[in-house]
């Protein structure tokens, strides 16, 4: 069974502090990871995927295929980082996402 | 480039009622989604289009049902509505063929069952 588990609904860190927004999965085979932000009163919108090794926004996540994980890291936080951040994964044929439940993030001054 | 829209943004229902809810994709993709997201939870899958043929089904009962139109625009149909078909029903549009595609997504349409 394809599952996302992001096991942290609420996360409050303050600003300048580092953040790690945890993202489990469960897949038999080799999927894409996501992960998607959604702020005040916008639309949801892609934040980056493993495939594109990418840092956005200050943001990096690392696919561990062992502990099947992947977690959301950005060493310092700032206040226009607070939103809500959802993990999902696609398989081969990309043909849906599965979705966390998510996680809303609050930085604090 | 425009992006992806949905009308309208709220609708008020009552069970037993027949909804349909609109999106027009992004420029130049060929694929929408459609997922529904309850209060606290994350999107989940109901059916992906492409070029107005349905693609993948997820979890749905067949009284959700869509159509996609030669201009790629969608429709997402729900019968005999009931309670818990209350959430915010997000589309989102692609254009496959490449590995770990964005989808990008539409504001939604907040959908509430009395």
């Amino acid at each position: 069974a394809q599952r996302v588990t992001q096991p942290e609904k609420l996360l409050s860190v303050f600003k300048g502090a580092p953040v790690e927004l945890k993202c489990n999965y469960s897949y038999s085979g080799s999927p894409e990871l996501f992960w998607y932000v959604q702020y005040s009163r916008q639309r949801l919108q892609l934040l980056l995927r493993h495939i594109s090794r990418e840092s956005i926004k200050g943001f990096t996540a690392d696919l561990n295929k062992g502990e099947t994980s992947f977690h959301l890291k950005k060493p310092f936080a700032q206040e226009e980082d607070s939103a809500m951040y959802y993990c999902a994964l696609s398989g081969p044929s990309a043909q849906k996402l599965v979705f966390g439940q998510g996680t809303r993030l609050t930085i604090n001054p | 480039e425009t992006g992806v829209t949905q009308s309208p943004t709220h609708l008020i229902k009552t069970r037993g009622q027949q909804v349909t809810l609109r999106c027009s994709s992004q420029s130049g993709h060929n694929t929408v989604s459609w997922y529904q997201q309850a209060l606290g939870q994350g999107p989940q899958f109901i059916f992906q289009y492409y070029r107005e043929e349905e693609n993948g089904r997820g979890n749905f009962p067949p009284r959700f049902s869509g159509l996609q139109f030669p201009n790629y625009s969608s429709e997402l149909n729900v019968n005999a509505l009931e309670l818990d078909d209350s959430a915010l029903y997000l589309c989102a549009s692609s254009y496959p063929g490449t590995k770990g595609e964005t989808q990008y997504f539409g504001p939604g349409t907040r959908l509430l069952v009395l």
